[in-house]
């Protein structure tokens, strides 16, 4: 139990569908991000929420919409996906995020999302 | 340039030696260093954090690292089956809120 639920765990969907990914942590923690991680890649940052505010948008396509309603929950709404988005999406909370900070993140176990 | 960068492996290791994973960063800036072990199917774990210049003991981890030549690693003493995985090293920058991951070294503690 790391403390960052992640759901659902697994995730098929068609292109044309809507979807979301939801994410709570448990840990009193300030910051939560969304990765992406695919096969042989490195994580790739995909956004960055410190105390509910956006601070970070890694180029991200626009088909992928985050949320953030309070610090401990973390949502990325999916809409009209592409089959290269098929990934492992992690989710990541830690203290804070600021330029400063040097605290570690701690991971949910992901959602396994494949596009149909 | 990768701004974090790792062989991918597979390093192999018999079970009971030394596994020593590196890691190259290029923000010479960079303050902060993680590493986590990520079992297949499952999440990045934290396994130890360094801030300063040198070495960092936990149990059978030791990090080490050298800002000059923007370099950290870690080794496994006593390697076991138990850790073999992919081990990803992080970095965060002094700009902005990135953490910045590597793509990650396999490694194979054979019995």
């Amino acid at each position: 139990e790391t403390g960052v639920t992640q759901t659902p765990r697994h995730l098929v969907m068609g292109m044309t569908n809507k979807k979301s990914l939801k994410c709570e942590q448990h840990l009193g923690h300030n910051a939560m991000y969304w990765y992406k991680q695919s096969a042989k890649k490195p994580l790739e940052l995909m956004f960055v929420y410190n105390f509910k505010e956006q601070t970070e948008n890694n180029s991200v396509p626009s088909r992928f919409s985050p949320e953030c309603p309070n610090s401990s929950h973390l949502f990325l709404h999916l809409h009209t996906l592409q089959p290269e988005d098929s990934a492992l999406y992690l989710c990541a909370s830690s203290q804070d995020s600021g330029q400063g900070s040097n605290q570690p993140q701690h991971f949910g176990d992901g959602t396994r999302l494949s596009i149909l | 340039q990768k701004e974090v960068e790792q062989n991918s492996g597979p390093l192999s290791v018999p079970e009971g030696a030394i596994a020593s994973l590196n890691c190259t960063y290029s923000d010479r800036g960079s303050q902060s260093f993680f590493w986590y072990r990520q079992y297949s199917g499952k999440s990045p774990e934290l396994i130890m954090f360094i801030y300063s210049n040198g070495d960092k003991e936990d149990g059978r981890f030791t990090a080490q690292l050298n800002k000059a030549s923007q370099y950290v690693s870690l080794l496994i003493r006593d390697s076991q089956p138990s850790d073999s995985a992919t081990y990803l090293c992080a970095v965060k920058g002094t700009g902005g809120f990135k953490t910045i991951f590597g793509a990650g070294t396999r490694l194979f503690v054979k019995a």
